[in-house]
C-alpha cells in the first residue's frame, strides 16, 4: 500500500520564479493537508483540502500562495514569485476522514530559492 | 507563543540509557500524536493517545497522556543508536473544533554507540 507521495523531493528556484509542489495522498484518503517546516521550527499548518474544495487556508499567506486538489490528479501547492524566505521543507499529509483523525506524511519537498 | 512546548530541545545520551521527553501545554487536546522524523524525511507516526491517563507501549517506547489531556511524555528504555531522530508531538486542540494539527518544535535525540 503506497504511502503519501510528493514530488519533486528537491526544487531549486531563482527569486521571482514559480514553484509547483505535488502531493498524491494515500489510497483511499480524500483529505490533504500542507505544512511548512523551517529550520529549528516545528511544522506549521498551511491549508486543508478535500477533493475540489479548500476547507481551511488560514495558515497560508494571502499573497503568492495557492493550493488545489482537483477531482483527478494530485494536490498542488503553488508559490508564485518566490522569495528567499520561501526556502523551507513543505510536507503534505493525508487522512481518510477529518475531525481529528491521524495524518500520514509524505517525504516532503525541499525548496531552495537562490 | 507555542501551543505545545517540548523539552528538552536537544538530548544526547549513550546507548543503553533511559530517557524521557515531554510535551506540555496550557490547552486541552482531544488527542495527541507522537512522530519521529529523520533528516531529509517526513514525520512518521508512532502513536496516538486519546484518553486522559492513557499509557501506550511500543516495544521500548512508552507514551503517556496526562489526566487533564494537556500534556504527554515519551519514555525510551535502553536507547539504541537507531532511536536517533527528531521526536515531535502534535495534537488537535479541543477549543474551536479545529481540524488543524498543532506541532511542537520537537526534541532532537542523539544516541551515541
Amino acid at each position: 500500500n503506497a504511502g503519501v507521495m510528493q514530488n519533486p523531493r528537491h526544487l531549486v528556484r531563482r527569486r521571482g520564479q514559480e514553484a509547483r509542489l505535488r502531493c498524491s495522498p494515500m489510497k483511499g484518503h480524500s483529505h490533504v493537508y500542507w505544512y511548512r517546516q523551517l529550520p529549528e521550527e516545528g511544522l506549521k499548518f498551511m491549508v486543508y483540502l478535500q477533493k475540489e474544495n479548500i476547507i481551511d487556508e488560514s495558515g497560508m499567506p494571502k499573497e503568492r500562495f495557492s493550493a488545489e486538489f482537483p477531482k483527478e490528479g494530485p494536490s498542488i501547492l503553488r508559490i508564485q514569485q518566490v522569495v528567499r524566505g520561501d526556502s523551507a521543507a513543505y510536507f503534505c499529509a493525508s487522512s481518510p476522514v477529518s475531525r481529528g483523525y491521524e495524518q500520514y506524511f509524505g517525504p516532503g519537498t525541499r525548496l531552495t530559492v537562490t | 507563543t507555542q501551543l505545545l512546548e517540548q523539552s528538552p530541545q536537544f538530548l544526547s545520551i549513550q546507548e543503553g540509557e533511559n530517557l524521557t521527553v515531554y510535551c506540555n501545554s496550557s490547552s486541552v487536546f482531544s488527542s495527541l500524536q507522537w512522530y519521529r522524523q529523520e533528516p531529509g524525511e517526513g514525520p512518521v507516526l508512532l502513536v496516538t493517545v486519546v484518553t486522559g491517563g492513557e499509557v501506550k507501549k511500543l516495544k521500548r517506547l512508552t507514551f503517556q497522556f496526562g489526566d487533564a489531556r494537556k500534556d504527554s511524555s515519551l519514555h525510551i528504555t535502553a536507547a539504541q543508536p537507531g532511536d536517533t531522530g527528531l521526536y515531535l508531538c502534535a495534537g488537535y486542540p479541543t477549543q474551536g473544533g479545529s481540524e488543524k494539527l498543532v506541532f511542537g518544535k520537537g526534541t532532537k535525540l542523539t544516541v551515541n554507540p
